[in-house]
């Protein structure tokens, strides 16, 4: 199994954050898939999941402006941030979540935040 | 909001032991929080060390275990090597269906 990111690595200050997981080895329909960034020197920060089922789940702190998204015809998860701040400058993980656990890690997006 | 805490720092000596823990600023972490442990070197994505508390994920040396302490989960290095200089964190999954990590303890070998 293997995650792979992509998307923009620069974005506008007040823009939306778009990030697409590309999942090889594994049907997207069998698992939940979560999103989950780091700072730069910073720790860990879990995003957002989506389940088998297509329902989302989010972090309180971002739950007002993240968007999490399947499209099973291509076997991939998506994520949508808006209105952006430096803040959100990060590394963007996608991982496959099973038994309480985060199995299988994309190798990682940096996006930055700046006009 | 809940907070994991983890030790920001640690050391310890080549061959040794050290534990790291995971608590919970309001509470006790039991294993309904399946709590799990990773291991990150810079530049790199997040290695799965131990899972539902203390299964260890495929290919990782028995070295590495997992256990509840008290209060807090807790990740043992036993018979550490240089290579095992990293960060670690925890995760734990809340009834809520939300995540937290923890902020992660820098661990040196020296």
């Amino acid at each position: 199994v293997q995650l792979q990111e992509s998307g923009p690595g620069l974005v506008k200050p007040s823009e939306t954050l778009s990030l697409t997981c590309t999942v090889s080895g594994a049907s997207i329909s069998s698992y939940y898939w979560s999103w989950i960034r780091q700072p730069p020197g910073k720790g860990l920060e879990w995003i957002a999941y989506i389940s088998d089922s297509g329902s989302g789940k989010y972090s309180p702190s971002l739950k007002s402006r993240a968007t999490i998204s399947v499209d099973t015809s291509k076997n991939q998860f998506s994520l949508n941030l808006t209105s952006v701040t430096a803040a959100d400058t990060a590394v963007y993980y996608c991982a496959r979540r099973v038994q309480g656990t985060f199995d299988i890690w994309g190798q990682g997006a940096m996006v930055t935040v700046s006009s | 909001q809940t907070v994991v805490t983890q030790e920001p720092s640690f050391s310890v000596s080549p061959g040794g032991t050290v534990t790291l823990t995971c608590g919970l600023s309001s509470g006790s972490v039991s294993t309904g929080y399946y709590p799990s442990w990773y291991q990150q070197t810079p530049g790199q994505a997040p290695r799965t060390l131990i899972y539902s508390t203390n299964t260890r994920s495929s290919g990782v040396p028995d070295r590495f275990s997992g256990s509840i302490l008290g209060n807090k989960a807790a990740l043992t290095i036993t018979g550490a090597q240089a290579d095992d200089e990293s960060d670690y964190y925890c995760v734990l999954f809340m009834g809520s269906g939300i995540s937290v990590f923890g902020g992660g303890t820098k661990l040196t070998v020296l």
